[in-house]
């Protein structure tokens, strides 16, 4: 039951663009558009920001924005603001017993 | 508008048990599948077991498989985890979330969480 890979830090300057990865198999991200992002501010309760690859639920950001190719799922963060500054998870659907998973998760910093 | 609310966290001896409840409202309970995820101190997120709308159908991860229980009553619009022969390392803060939501793997609302410590 492992989890989605992701880095983990990823650093940028205010109004830069920054990209996280979140890379599994095709049991998983590579096999089915069910994948999510979560934003997590230290000391809160994670926040839907992307779902089903690319779409953003109501009130999120348009700077936020979601791909996938192959295997590897990417949150992308453009206009990089202070307020960004948080821990971002993926998540996917996975063909498996234990049907999902989270990735590792990411810090992101702005300089 | 959509609340779920956790309640039953506590210390608790290796080996001991607890039960997790979680109370929903402002949406139709008994529409959505329901989840229980965890985050460990310091650590990432971890899916813990969800559940289907009739409570049929129902999954674990292998980490709590044949120790944790999940069950739902849409009657009272509540979720329930019980944990059975806790361990060290299922200390973490447990949230409820609403999901996966039905044609896509979203979790779109999530509880304040519930902190389960472990620990003699």
């Amino acid at each position: 039951q492992s989890a989605l890979t992701q880095p983990a830090s990823v650093s940028g300057s205010p109004g830069q663009s920054i990209t996280i990865s979140c890379t599994g198999t095709s049991s998983d991200i590579g096999g089915y558009i069910y994948v999510s992002w979560y934003q997590q501010h230290p000391g809160k309760v994670p926040k839907l920001i992307i779902y089903d690859v690319s779409y953003r639920p109501s009130g999120v950001s348009d700077r936020f924005s979601g791909s996938k190719s192959g295997n590897t799922a990417s949150l992308i963060i453009s206009g990089l603001q202070a307020e960004d500054e948080a821990d971002y998870y993926c998540s996917s659907f996975r063909r498996s017993s234990t049907p999902y998973v989270f990735g590792t998760g990411t810090k992101v910093t702005v300089l | 508008q959509v609340q779920l609310v956790e309640s039953g966290g506590d210390l608790v001896k290796p080996g001991g048990s607890l039960r997790l409840s979680c109370a929903a409202s402002g949406f139709t309970f008994s529409n959505y599948y329901m989840t229980w995820i965890r985050q460990a101190p310091g650590e990432g997120l971890e899916w813990v077991s969800h559940i289907d709308n009739s409570g049929s159908a129902i999954y674990y991860a292998d980490s709590v498989k044949g120790r944790f229980t999940i069950s739902r009553d849409n009657a009272k619009n509540s979720l329930h985890l019980q944990m059975n022969s806790l361990r060290a390392e299922d200390t973490a803060v447990y949230y409820c979330a609403r999901g996966p939501v039905s044609g896509s793997g979203r979790f779109d609302y999530w509880g304040q969480g519930s902190l389960v410590t472990v620990s003699s």
